[in-house]
């Protein structure tokens, strides 16, 4: 398996406060990813980078910032955490954005 | 990307082939072919794919039908684990970014023992 990890992998939080997912990979792939999947609407894409320091935006970015430091970290940030922000997040990373992406396991966050 | 159509479900039995039907009408001279699973409570993992040709690799088959309009993802010896559900994707290799995958609702396959 690809060397990915989220944190945290649950996280309970309350409406208006500021949450931080972490994506880790071992890899060294240049692309990453965070899409957010809910019931009825399948993964969707919130940002992406190419690089480092080097991102964009993807389809349902509104209420999402992110930071990439170094290669082999991607953090989401939630400045002001609302209950529609409430989903199961999955990083993914690839080498080549025109190959296999692989993905993370997760976080299920739940906003009060 | 261009829009891909799936049954929302198929039922198969353990041990029997599978095939996993996939309707690409408006796919491009330039859009791959992908297909991802995701199991009960896990990421989605990569499963194959394909431009024209036929491929192979140890998890399954993709068949490409000559027109390219549609595409069938065969599992040989279906098992219980293959339970998920299945993502078909197109990628266009021609648009120079890299912007993620667009998944649709994909078909929830269910394996019967």
């Amino acid at each position: 398996d690809a060397g990915i990890t989220q944190s945290p992998r649950h996280k309970v939080t309350e409406t208006g406060t500021p949450v931080t997912l972490r994506c880790h990979q071992t890899e060294n792939h240049r692309y990453m990813y965070w899409y957010r999947q809910d019931p009825g609407h399948g993964l969707r894409l919130i940002h992406y980078s190419y690089g480092v320091k080097d991102t964009d935006k993807g389809e349902v970015s509104d209420g999402y910032s992110v930071s990439r430091s170094k290669t082999e970290d991607f953090l989401l940030t939630l400045e002001s955490a609302t209950s529609s922000q409430t989903s199961v997040y999955f990083c993914a990373i690839s080498q080549d954005p025109y190959n296999e992406q692989f993905f993370g396991p997760g976080t299920r966050l739940t906003v009060l | 990307d261009a829009k891909t159509t799936q049954p929302n479900s198929m039922e198969s039995n353990e041990e029997e082939p599978v095939h996993l039907p996939c309707n690409h009408s408006t796919i491009s001279g330039t859009d791959y072919i992908h297909w991802y699973r995701q199991l009960p409570s896990q990421g989605p993992e990569y499963v194959i794919h394909g431009l024209t040709s036929n491929v192979n690799n140890r998890m399954a088959s993709l068949a490409i039908a000559e027109d390219r309009k549609s595409s069938t993802l065969i599992l040989h010896r279906a098992t219980l684990r293959d339970a998920a559900v299945y993502y078909c994707i197109l990628r266009d290799r021609a648009g120079g970014g890299a912007d993620g995958l667009t998944f649709g609702k994909g078909t929830h396959l269910i394996i019967q023992p």
